[in-house]
C-alpha cells in the first residue's frame, strides 16, 4: 500500500530565505508525482507536476526533483515571501491511478 | 474563468438529512474526481468518473452515491449524514483517467454535519 510522508509538518522562516520541503513515498511504481499548494480555507493549487520519467520541474522560484529509485521529491523555494505561506501537499499517482497524498507541510514565511 | 466549481461552499445540517454537493467543470475534461479532506488534512480519493462511467470507487459507505449526468458535472449525494461525515470534500478534474494527467481541484465543499 502507498503511503505518502512529508517532512517537515511546519516550518517557519524568515523572508528571503530559500528551503526544501520533502516528500518521500513507499513504492516507487508511481506514473507520476504533484506538488499542490493549499491556502487556508482554499481548494488546491497544481504547483509543479513531474512524471515518472523526468528528473525535475521548473516554475518561477519553485523546482521540484524526483527520485523514484528512492522514493523521494523534494520542493525547493527560492528568495521565499510572505505570499509562499501556505500548506505545500505533495501526491504521488500510484499503479492504481489514484493521486496518494501526504500530510502537507505548513509553511509560514515571516516579513 | 476556465476552471473546477462546486456549489455550495458552505454546508451545515443536521444528523439524518440527505444533501448533495455539485461540482462542474468547463475544461473540457473527460475524468472527474471526488476527494474527502478530513479534520487531520489528509486527503482521501472517494470517487472518479470517466466520461460518465464510475472507474474508482473506494471503501466509501454506500451512503455516498457519486452521479454524472454529464462528463462536465460529477454530483455528490449523501443519505443520512452522520458526524463523522463533516470534513471538506473537494472536486477534481484531468484531461482523462491516463495516469499521466495533472489533477485540477475546486475550492471545496466545508461540511459540518450538527
Amino acid at each position: 500500500k502507498q503511503e505518502v510522508t512529508q517532512i517537515p509538518a511546519a516550518l517557519s522562516v524568515p523572508e528571503g530565505e530559500n528551503l526544501v520541503l520533502n516528500c518521500s513515498f513507499t513504492d516507487s511504481a508511481i506514473y507520476n508525482l504533484q506538488w499542490f499548494r493549499q491556502d487556508p480555507g482554499k481548494g488546491l493549487t497544481s504547483l509543479l507536476l513531474i512524471q515518472s520519467s523526468q528528473r525535475e520541474q521548473t516554475s518561477g522560484r519553485l523546482n521540484a526533483s524526483l527520485d523514484k529509485s528512492s522514493g523521494r521529491s523534494t520542493l525547493y523555494i527560492a528568495a521565499s515571501q510572505p505570499g509562499d505561506s501556505a500548506t505545500y501537499l505533495c501526491a504521488v499517482r500510484d499503479s492504481s491511478y489514484k493521486l496518494i497524498f501526504g500530510s502537507g507541510t505548513r509553511l509560514l514565511v515571516r516579513p | 474563468d476556465t476552471a473546477v466549481s462546486q456549489t455550495p461552499k458552505y454546508l451545515v445540517t443536521q444528523m439524518g438529512n440527505d444533501k448533495s454537493i455539485k461540482c462542474e467543470q468547463n475544461l473540457g475534461h473527460d475524468t472527474m474526481y471526488w476527494y474527502k479532506q478530513d479534520s487531520k488534512k489528509f486527503l482521501k480519493i472517494m470517487f472518479s468518473y470517466n466520461n460518465k462511467e464510475l472507474i474508482i470507487n473506494e471503501t466509501v459507505p454506500n451512503r455516498f452515491s457519486p452521479k454524472s449526468p454529464d462528463k462536465a458535472h460529477l454530483n455528490l449525494h449523501i443519505n443520512s449524514l452522520e458526524l463523522g461525515d463533516s470534513a471538506v470534500y473537494f472536486c477534481a478534474s484531468s484531461q482523462d483517467s491516463t495516469a499521466q494527467n495533472e489533477q485540477f481541484f475546486g475550492p471545496g465543499t466545508r461540511l459540518t454535519v450538527l
